[in-house]
């Protein structure tokens, strides 16, 4: 059972437009949510966060939106760069610290 | 400061023989948690470890696999006997506090590939 889900394997945009990625859980005792993008062969790295009180968090050209009410939250990229090709993951905590991760969305930025 | 350093980054094991996948947390970080990536998959909890103590293994299949995070060297996770269905990106991660409440996040390694023949 899939308790966080991103129903997009790959998104293709063009540089300099925006960029939507898109999750859904399933689990309300989700309190915290994170992004974290990831290059081929290195480790995932922690990019925007949004705790379930917020439904709105910015930093720089990344904005993560929570609809607590539709179990949604979206990470919008704006403008999007060639740089931000890589996999997205979105992730939840749940209680002991342990991260509940989507299988990721592929974000392919063309020049 | 170096970041969170795994190896090897590339094992190679035939069914039966033991892996041995290391973690170095961040200077200064005492919680390590390792998740599994299978191929086309998200990354998967297994186990979160303290110096000397295994706090949450839920994620952790319970034959051939062990954890541990002595006090001093790295945590090791250990798979013995292992089978082709083992064949993943091992993924260790950090951080200062316990994630859950802190929302401090987890600092991940590069992760070992592990291949088994």
């Amino acid at each position: 059972d899939q308790q966080v889900k991103q129903n997009s394997p790959s998104l293709s945009v063009q540089e300099g437009r925006i960029s939507i990625l898109n999750c859904d859980y399933t689990n309300s005792m989700f309190d915290y949510f994170l992004w974290y993008k990831k290059y081929p062969a290195e480790g995932p790295t922690f990019l925007i966060s949004i705790s379930s009180i917020k439904d709105k968090n910015e930093d720089g050209r990344f904005t993560v939106f929570l609809n607590k009410s539709a179990k949604h939250l979206s990470l919008h990229i704006v403008p999007s760069q060639p740089g931000d090709s890589a996999v997205y993951f979105c992730a939840a905590i749940s209680r002991r610290g342990k991260l509940v991760f989507g299988k990721g969305t592929k974000l392919t930025v063309n020049p | 400061n170096a970041g969170v350093m795994q190896n090897p980054r590339h094992l190679v094991r035939r069914r039966g023989q033991e892996a041995r996948l290391r973690c170095s947390p961040m200077k200064g970080h005492s919680h390590v948690y390792w998740y599994r990536q299978l191929p086309e998959e998200g990354l998967k909890f297994m186990v979160y470890l303290q110096k000397e103590n295994i706090i949450d293994e839920s994620g952790m299949p319970k034959e051939r696999f062990s954890a541990e995070f002595p006090k001093e060297g790295p945590s090791i996770l250990r798979i013995q006997q292992v089978v082709r269905g083992d064949s993943a990106a091992y993924f260790c991660a950090s951080s200062p506090e316990w994630a859950g409440t802190s929302q401090e996040t987890q600092y991940f390694g590069p992760g070992t590939r592990l291949l088994v023949l």
